[in-house]
């Protein structure tokens, strides 16, 4: 079946610093791409998405593309803040109408950024 | 615009009594819907999604179940708990798969079986 890996963390890093966190996927069909990030003791928020092969998501400094050759949606960011200290996960949408799209995550990537 | 909302954020239980997670979204109308569970240090696990009032598929045999009395209503249940039962649980919509399958999250509630 469809699957996502995401590298491990916890990830720690300098303020500022180059951010990138590892993530591929397995699908059978053509899926969506998603990263959703996860502030301490709050739900889940969209960061960006990707829908076809080459696409590129970007929102708040964060970007990934969709590489269908090597089958990775890598999520990065040119300098990092203490704000951006959260999990990050990965996740595709299988796509298909009937099944209403539903949302295969990885593990989750916890990033800690210090001052 | 659209939100949705769920409660209650924190329950603590004991082994054995029932429970009643509630999620609404409002501003859109038939949308798909999902309960989440996020054990501690573990990703997400879809438990239930519905894609209309009284249709719900199960993803995982366990313990729960999930029920859709209205339209944009979700409610979790369970009629004993368990202790591994406790986790993160995620209410989420999206709208058909023609919008693009993005779904959204509600803020989560908590729940510690004791």
């Amino acid at each position: 079946g469809d699957s996502v890996t995401q590298m491990e963390g916890p990830v720690t890093l300098s303020e500022e610093a180059f951010l990138t966190i590892n993530c591929t996927y397995t699908a059978t069909g053509y899926p969506s791409l998603f990263w959703y990030v996860q502030y301490p003791g709050e739900g889940l928020q969209l960061l960006l998405k990707a829908t076809k092969a080459d696409d590129k998501g970007s929102n708040k400094g964060f970007e990934a593309t969709y590489r269908k050759e090597t089958t990775s949606f890598h999520l990065e960011k040119g300098s990092v803040q203490v704000s951006d200290s959260a999990v990050y996960f990965c996740a595709l949408s299988e796509g298909i109408y009937n099944q209403g799209g539903k949302l295969i995550f990885g593990q989750g990537t916890e990033l800690s950024v210090k001052p | 615009s659209q939100t949705i909302h769920q409660w209650p954020a924190t329950l603590v239980q004991p082994v054995g009594s029932p429970l009643s997670l509630e999620c609404t979204v409002e501003g859109t109308s038939n949308p798909n819907l999902y309960w989440y569970r996020q054990a501690a240090g573990r990703g997400l696990q879809l438990l239930f999604y519905s894609v209309g009032i009284g249709q719900i598929s199960s993803e995982v045999p366990q313990n729960l179940s999930a029920s859709r009395p209205q339209d944009r209503q979700f409610i979790l249940s369970s009629k004993k708990l368990l202790l591994s039962d406790s986790g993160f649980y995620l209410c989420a919509w999206s709208g058909d798969s023609f919008s693009g399958n993005t779904i959204y999250f509600g803020e989560g509630s908590w729940l510690t079986v004791v």
